[in-house]
């Protein structure tokens, strides 16, 4: 069954370090997103691309964050300038209409980012 | 801003009991979606609900959408170990907005 992957499984940076978080999404899904999920709190969005441009974002998502589909397969969210209360499961998903309108998505298994 | 209220927030059941774990919120979803989430890894969809007053079953499973689309419940008959995990439900708004807003969870354990 198609899944969504995501590398690296943990990422370990120092604060003011510049990350990149990697996902694939499933192969004919055209909406991907992003998520956070701080240890012990519940899952927040970050972002939502579709057709090669932020289609939603949240507040949290500011100057510090960006995505990028850098070619047919990937789909990377850069930190930059890493924070210590960026430390958290960040996990990648995509979507695509179901026949019932709404868009399923499915999650890949998450990158663990600390920031120390 | 949507918020999803899950109730209740832990839950201890023995093995064969059932149980009903719920998701309220004020605010009209266009959909509403059930994970499962084990420690460490990602949600995992369960099922999806869109129509007001849907009822979709998995196996022991059953999930109610509500009529109003605010609401939405998760009954599991004769619960066994396996059950046990973390229980999530997200609501999307639609009307263009396809992000999840999730609730909290229900942390389940089934003990043998």
């Amino acid at each position: 069954e198609p899944e969504v992957t995501q590398t690296p499984s943990h990422q370990v940076t120092q604060m003011g370090q510049e990350v990149i978080l990697r996902c694939v999404p499933i192969s004919n899904h055209l909406y991907f997103y992003w998520y956070r999920q701080i240890l012990g709190q519940k899952v927040e969005f970050l972002v939502s691309f579709y057709n090669n441009e932020i289609s939603e974002k949240s507040e949290i998502f500011d100057d510090q964050f960006s995505v990028e589909r850098p070619d047919g397969s990937n789909f990377t969210l850069k930190i930059r300038s890493t924070k210590l209360e960026d430390s958290a499961m960040y996990f990648c998903a995509s979507s695509v209409t179901s026949s019932g309108g709404s868009y399923e998505q499915y999650f890949g298994p998450g990158t663990r980012l600390t920031v120390t | 801003t949507q918020l999803l209220e899950q109730s209740p927030q832990f839950l201890s059941i023995q093995e064969g009991e059932n149980l009903t774990v719920y998701c309220n919120s004020s605010s009209v979803f266009s959909s509403l979606q059930w994970y499962r989430q084990e420690p460490g890894e990602g949600p995992v969809l369960l099922v999806t609900v869109v129509t007001g007053g849907e009822v979709k079953k998995l196996k022991r499973l059953t999930f109610q959408f509500g009529d109003a689309r605010k609401d939405s419940s998760l009954h599991i008959t004769a619960a066994q170990p396996g059950d046990t995990g973390l229980y999530l439900c997200a609501g999307e708004e639609g009307a263009g907005s396809y992000q999840l807003t999730f609730g909290k969870g229900t942390k389940l354990s089934v003990i043998p």
